[in-house]
């Protein structure tokens, strides 16, 4: 069964805090993706990566960097952690062929306070 | 530029009714679609999806979907709703080439016993 798995379900953080959302997928994809997704405003993609080290800003990357020294392991990070980025956080990872569905982890809810 | 409308963020309908979602998408180039759902709180799984061929495309659940190139749609639908069937349903597009795959806002199907 191919998976994707996201270090937790369920995060509160302090304003100002440095955060850190670990995404691992075990079905060697190339390209890996964070969402973030809001009530009536759907999946806004943050950052994508199509390679180890390779990073391209999606949407609304602004409060976010990302890492992926390896090929299994997209990390986001909220360098400074602020009530509006309270949310639902989903990472997925998709072959390099586009017609090809992505695929989804459980997703992370993180709540600023 | 890549774009998917979803009509309606809310559908109501009751059990054993005719469910229908409404896609729309914008694309320059020969597209690649997709139907995902959401149960709560978990990540996205795909239902369906039409990359060439047959523009009627089956997929899990019952569900099914029409490629219609004239009308820039890719309705969902299924003949019997069930109440298994209440979740978060998205459309999604991507091409060849594309890195990125571009989601819709979402329709909460809300199904009444």
């Amino acid at each position: 069964d191919v998976k994707v798995t996201q270090s937790s379900r369920y995060l509160v953080k302090r304003t100002g805090e440095k955060v850190f959302l670990e995404c691992v997928q075990d079905m060697d994809h190339e390209n890996m993706f964070w969402y973030r997704q809001d009530p009536g405003l759907g999946l806004r993609l943050i950052y994508f990566s199509y390679d180890v080290k390779m990073k391209e800003k999606g949407d609304i990357p602004e409060g976010y960097s990302v890492s992926r020294e390896k090929k299994e392991r997209f990390s986001l990070i909220l360098e400074s952690a602020s009530t509006n980025q309270t949310s639902m956080y989903l990472c997925a990872s998709r072959p390099e062929r586009a017609n090809t569905e992505a695929f989804f982890g459980q997703g992370t809810r993180l709540t600023v306070v | 530029a890549q774009s998917v409308t979803q009509l309606g963020s809310h559908v109501s309908v009751s059990e054993g009714a005719l469910v229908l979602l409404r896609c729309n998408y914008s694309s320059s180039v020969p597209p690649y679609l997709f139907w995902y759902v959401q149960y709560p709180n978990q990540g996205l799984q795909l239902l369906l999806k039409y990359t060439t061929g047959a523009t009627l495309v089956k997929g899990i659940n019952g569900f099914e979907a029409e490629f219609k190139k004239s009308e820039t749609s890719f309705h969902l639908t299924k003949p019997s709703a069930h109440m298994s069937d209440a979740a978060e349903y998205f459309c999604a597009v991507s091409h060849t080439g594309g890195f990125k795959t571009i989601f819709g806002a979402g329709t909460r199907l809300f199904v009444k016993a």
